[in-house]
């Protein structure tokens, strides 16, 4: 089965730029999505097809994917923008697969 | 306002069954495939289910092949899950969500429920 792997926590400054990664193989070749989910809340779709935003996501959050890394960035992160990130895509062996998740602290 | 709400989790034996609704309003609800997503507690996502725009497609992960099955109703704007043979790994946060696209593929989910909770245990 289709896996993809993220990093279990990332810290990051007020202000500064965080940016975290999920790995799977030839990821490249697929399309990515990321959701945020803060605690008690439903996830939040900030970015999908790799670098698109849906409407209301603030332009900060920006996406990547290439080779066997899609990467989320966000930059002048907000203590808002603390909470968990879930990369996501498809594989038609599987089904969708999500990561296993980046937990965000804003220090 | 676009709007998944879920309904009909609550505790079940082990091997027993439940049937879990997801009314949604707000949008063209035949016009897009739709999934159930759970949350164990304190545990990432897990993808559960998935059904194209017309019913005439399902998906199902591993963990739950041969024991849920999924179906909706478009002219009621419903999404269903039954749940049969249940375990304690089914414990969790069931979320009913909305894809981007016509079937399930190379989709995301746009819109989540708050989701409805169902406990395995005796």
């Amino acid at each position: 089965s289709y896996e993809l792997t993220q990093e279990l926590s990332v810290s990051v400054s007020p202000g500064q730029t965080a940016s975290f990664t999920c790995s799977g193989d030839k990821l490249g070749d697929k399309y990515v999505s990321w959701y945020q989910q803060k605690p008690g809340q439903s996830p939040v779709l900030v970015i999908y097809q790799d670098v698109k935003r849906p409407s209301g996501i603030p332009e900060r959050f920006s996406g990547s994917n290439s080779g066997n890394t899609a990467t989320l960035t966000i930059s002048g992160t907000q203590g808002m923008d603390e909470a968990d990130y879930y990369c996501q895509a498809w594989d038609s062996t599987t089904g969708y697969v999500f990561g296993s998740g980046t937990k965000v602290t804003v220090l | 306002e676009v709007q998944l709400l879920e309904s009909g989790g609550g505790l079940a034996q082990p091997g027993g069954s439940l049937r879990l609704s997801c009314a949604a309003s707000g949008f063209t609800f035949s016009r897009y495939a739709m999934s159930w997503v759970r949350q164990a507690p304190g545990k990432g996502l897990e993808w559960v289910s998935g059904i194209g725009r017309n019913g005439g497609s399902t998906y199902y992960a591993d963990s739950v092949k041969g024991r849920f099955t999924i179906s909706r109703d478009n002219s009621n704007n419903m999404l269903f899950l039954q749940m049969d043979s249940l375990r304690g790994e089914d414990t969790a946060l069931y979320y009913c969500t909305k894809d981007q696209v016509l079937e399930p593929s190379e989709g995301e989910f746009d819109m989540w429920g708050q989701g409805t909770m169902v406990t395995v245990s005796s």
